[in-house]
């Protein structure tokens, strides 16, 4: 089943402009990750906050979590044609063994 | 080797046939997942083998799948009778903990 439900399912955004996407979720979790997935194959660990952290830098990326609203925002800051792709959050749950993945946010950065 | 092997990378059978999809994970790594993404969706989860303890198999969709590790080490994900709905990309994770490195998938055709 997934947890993670993201929104928007897709954005397109002009090179140098900010990109936010934003994630809920509904049980409690231990951790929050985000990943990256170029053309529909393997995907790439971005960043990862615990749920005792409310905000996380790495690089041009900024994710906040709010765990009393159950969501998390990732903002990918002056964006590059290179960011397109879909990202999704991916929840730890407090009681499981296993990441539950979202449905994805499709990013088209336009040059 | 340095990431997370899979193999074949594209497999095309026909309907009927029984596939059998590779996972060799990074050396060390004690948790290993199996996920399937089909078309435009989210991961969703299949199966978890974490050292030498039971695998969670509660993401199985049929007893047509299957999945095993053996020395802890390279898993086999079969699929028997193969049907149109399989299709997809099956994607394999390994961990120390968190976060997953992923393998570039295997992407399933059945025709």
């Amino acid at each position: 089943s997934q947890q993670g439900e993201e929104d928007p399912q897709a954005l397109s955004i002009q090179e140098g402009e900010n990109a936010t996407m934003n994630c809920s979720y509904k049980t409690s979790i231990n951790n929050l990750q985000w990943y990256r997935q170029n053309s529909g194959r393997g995907l790439v660990h971005l960043i990862l906050i615990r749920s005792n952290e409310r905000e996380k830098h790495s690089g041009r990326l900024r994710v906040t979590l709010d765990t009393s609203k159950k969501s998390s925002s990732l903002l990918i800051t002056a964006s590059r044609a290179a960011d397109t792709a879909s990202y999704f959050c991916a929840t730890d749950e407090e009681y499981g063994n296993k990441l539950v993945f979202g449905a994805g946010t499709i990013l088209r950065v336009k040059s | 080797g340095a990431g997370v092997s899979q193999s074949p990378s594209n497999k095309v059978t026909e309907k009927g046939k029984d596939v059998e999809l590779r996972c060799d994970p990074i050396s060390g790594h004690t948790a290993l997942y199996w996920y399937r993404q089909s078309l435009g969706q989210g991961l969703e989860f299949l199966i978890y083998f974490q050292g030498n303890s039971a695998p969670d198999k509660s993401g199985l969709p049929s007893d047509r799948f299957s999945a095993e590790r053996t020395g802890g080490s390279v898993s086999t994900l079969t699929i028997q009778r193969t049907q149109q709905e399989d299709s997809a990309v099956y994607l394999c994770a390994s961990s120390a903990g968190r976060p997953y490195t992923f393998g570039s998938g295997t992407r399933l055709t059945v025709v």
